[in-house]
């Protein structure tokens, strides 16, 4: 079983579209959760942290819950320009050595005009 | 402030023969990284470096694959010989280190891509 696991889509939305994207983690010794974002042959770029309580950051929202060992990414409006590859990522609690992520394989997302 | 700096962008090998990636992390960034990536997957870490020190290697095909932090700065991935299996884009990443908090300034350079035939 993968430590990460994502659906790989693709998910092809229409503009102004509401989309969610799961994923599930099997170590439950993960502490931290963020969302990467990957456009086409470009490197993963930061799209934001997970929180326990939830959060949000403009049109997208995440949520952790981990009894289930399960985070989701909800992007609202969707725009052109949020296609890409969205990755799932979970780190360890940082002892003191930095951050070791490991990476779902992705969702695909194209949003169409 | 400069980004991670990677090189070559491309790298096309025929299997067997040796193939070295060069990177330059942010200034100052204690921690580096270097990823395997797969097409179709997410990267997966191939090692870990603490200053001039292996942090952690547990991925890293050793029979294969080796990488180096000369005096805690630049970074090298080695990769001899290559297999096909090897095609793949190689990340570099760099981290303030220890102490910091969330992935604050965590930043990953624009890659190696290496295609063996």
């Amino acid at each position: 079983r993968k430590e990460v696991e994502q659906d790989p889509g693709p998910f092809n939305v229409p503009e102004g579209a509401t989309v969610a994207f799961n994923c599930t983690y099997s170590n439950s010794a993960s502490q931290s959760f963020f969302w990467y974002r990957q456009d086409c042959r470009k490197e993963p770029k930061l799209l934001m942290s997970v929180y326990s309580s939830g959060n949000e950051d403009g049109r997208f929202t995440a949520q952790l819950n981990r009894a289930s060992q399960y985070i989701s990414l909800l992007i609202r409006d969707s725009k052109l320009s949020d296609s890409a590859t969205y990755l799932c990522v979970v780190a360890p609690v940082s002892s003191g050595s930095a951050r070791q992520l490991t990476f779902g394989s992705g969702t695909q997302l194209t949003v169409l005009p | 402030e400069a980004g991670v700096a990677q090189s070559p962008r491309y790298k096309i090998i025929e299997k067997r023969q040796s193939v070295a990636f060069w990177c330059n992390p942010i200034s100052g960034h204690a921690t580096l990284y270097w990823y395997q990536q797969i097409l179709g997957q997410g990267p997966k870490l191939l090692i870990q470096f603490q200053n001039n020190g292996v942090v952690d290697d547990s991925q890293l095909p050793k029979d294969r694959f080796s990488a180096e932090r000369l005096k805690g700065v630049d970074s090298t991935l080695k990769i001899q010989p290559a297999k096909l299996e090897d095609s793949a884009v190689y990340l570099c990443a760099s981290s303030p280190g220890p102490g910091t908090g969330g992935l604050w300034g965590y930043t990953f350079g624009s890659g190696t891509r290496l295609t063996v035939v």
